[in-house]
């Protein structure tokens, strides 16, 4: 199975902040990995799909970037309702594989 | 408006089943798969499988092989997940998701979740 490791784990952010999430894939997964973003008790809402395409209705501030085995996610200038669980998913191959998250907190 | 609704929670006691449903509304639910995925209390996300509505195909996480089945009814649009022989381990939020698979193996739309508990 493919590994996906998130850095970090937490991160402590101020409103308006630039904000990167890196996210490993333990082999290349092309640009076939996807960022969500879920609040507590909520479904994921998925941000962007391969790799750096916007899912429609998604604010521009989300932005992905790379491909191989090493991935961003940046949010620019941090919003109060960006304060939420970043997950990661690759869809190279089967199984399917999330990171274990990273947590955006108020600063 | 896309839409996935899944059944309501539910409490089983250990070594029994539970079936859930998701219903899809508002798009061609033929065309499109459903992964399931799974989050335990304070945990991250699991990908447990997928189905293709199309032609009942299916890829099963590995932990899950032998005790998961997943089925749909495309008459009515809806997917099913059963789970068998539960633990305390199972209890966990479970999801449905749009997923057309392979390399469109994206979740675009999820249903609400269902609350599965496993408690003797």
């Amino acid at each position: 199975d493919i590994q996906m490791t998130q850095s970090p784990s937490t991160l402590s952010a101020s409103l308006r902040d630039r904000v990167t999430i890196t996210c490993r894939a333990s082999q290349s997964i092309s640009s076939w990995l996807a960022w969500y973003q879920q609040k507590p008790g909520k479904a994921p809402k998925l941000l962007i799909y391969k790799a750096s395409t916007l899912q429609g209705g998604v604010s521009s501030r989300f932005s992905g970037s790379g491909s191989g085995t090493e991935f961003t996610l940046t949010i620019r200038s941090l919003q109060p309702d960006d304060y939420a669980t970043y997950y990661c998913q690759q869809y190279d191959s089967y199984p399917w594989t999330f990171g274990q998250g990273t947590k955006v907190d108020i600063k | 408006q896309i839409q996935l609704v899944q059944s309501g929670g539910e409490v089983k006691k250990p070594g029994a089943s539970v079936k859930v449903s998701c219903k899809g509304s508002y798009y061609s639910f033929n065309n499109y798969g459903i992964s399931w995925v799974r989050q335990a209390p304070g945990q991250g996300l699991e990908w447990m499988g997928w189905i293709s509505a199309n032609d009942g195909d299916t890829r099963y996480a590995q932990n899950f092989q032998g005790r998961l089945t997943m089925t749909t009814d495309t008459s009515t649009s809806t997917a099913y997940m059963e789970l068998r022989s539960l633990t305390s381990d199972d209890t966990a939020l479970y999801f449905c998701a749009r997923d057309f698979g392979g390399y469109y193996g994206h979740l675009d739309f999820w249903g609400q979740g269902t609350r599965v508990i496993v408690s003797s």
